[in-house]
C-alpha cells in the first residue's frame, strides 16, 4: 500500500457519460497530481493541485476538470466521454517530488464504450 | 513535442547480467531526473533519482549515470533478477518545478 488511494479501481462506462474519480494523497502530503496513460503510451501529466489550489496544469482536455478539497483528497471529473478517454488516470503525492519523486495511487482504470 | 524520450521499447536480458535502461532528454531546464518501475496493475513506484549536479548515484543493484553534455541518462541494474521484470520509466523534473515529465517506459524482461 503506497499510501495514496485512489477509487474506483475499474471504471466501465459509454461515451457521452460523465465519471468522478477521486484520490485520497499520501498523509501530510499537499500536493496531489493527476497524469493520464493511454494505452502504450506514457503517463502525461494533467494538473496539479497544492493544498486546495491549482499549481500546473498540463495537457488536460476542457472536457475534464479537477479539485482539492480542505482535507485534501481530489476529484478528477471526466465529462462528455469519448472512446479514446480510455486510459489509466494515476494519482500521485509528494512531499519532495525532486529527491524522491512521487508516490502514486494503484490507478483507475476507465473504459470508455 | 517529447521532452524525454525512451527509444527502446524493450529489453530483455539473462538473470544474473546487467541491463542497461537509456533515456534522453531535450530540456536543458531539467534538473533531477528520476527512475520510475512499474508492475501491471500496480502505480509506478520510484527507484532511483539523481541531481544534475552529479553524474551518478548508486542504491544497491540500481545505478543510474547522467551525461549533461549528451542530455542521456542510463540505468544499470545489476546482476538482474526475473522480479525485475516491469516497466521502467524515466523522467525529469525543471529547475524550482515539481512537475515530473515522462518518457514512454521501456519493458524489461528478465529471463531466468
Amino acid at each position: 500500500d503506497s499510501g495514496v488511494t485512489q477509487t474506483p479501481k475499474h471504471l466501465i462506462t459509454a461515451t457521452g457519460q460523465r465519471v468522478t474519480l477521486r484520490c485520497s494523497p499520501r498523509s501530510g502530503d499537499l500536493s496531489v497530481y493527476w497524469y493520464q496513460q493511454s494505452l502504450d503510451q506514457g503517463l502525461q501529466f494533467l494538473i496539479q493541485y497544492y493544498n486546495g489550489e491549482e499549481r500546473a496544469k498540463g495537457n488536460i482536455l476542457e472536457r475534464f476538470s479537477a479539485q482539492q478539497f480542505p482535507d485534501l483528497h481530489s476529484e478528477l471529473n471526466l465529462s462528455s466521454l469519448e472512446l479514446g478517454d480510455s486510459a489509466l488516470y494515476f494519482c500521485a503525492s509528494s512531499v519532495a517530488p525532486r529527491e524522491y519523486g512521487y508516490t502514486f495511487g494503484s490507478g483507475t482504470r476507465l473504459t470508455v464504450v | 513535442d517529447q521532452q524525454v524520450k525512451q527509444n527502446s521499447p524493450s529489453l530483455s536480458v539473462q538473470e544474473g547480467r546487467i541491463s542497461i535502461l537509456n533515456c534522453d532528454y531535450t530540456n536543458s531546464m531539467f534538473d533531477y531526473f528520476l527512475w520510475y518501475k512499474k508492475y501491471p496493475a500496480e502505480g509506478p513506484t520510484f527507484l532511483i533519482s539523481i541531481s544534475s549536479i552529479k553524474d551518478k548515484n548508486e542504491d544497491g543493484r540500481f545505478t543510474v549515470f547522467l551525461n549533461k553534455s549528451a542530455k542521456h541518462l542510463s540505468l544499470h541494474i545489476v546482476p538482474s533478477q526475473p522480479g525485475d521484470s516491469a516497466v521502467y520509466f524515466c523522467a525529469a523534473v525543471e529547475t524550482s518545478g515539481s512537475r515530473l515529465t515522462f518518457g514512454e517506459g521501456t519493458q524489461l524482461t528478465v529471463n531466468p
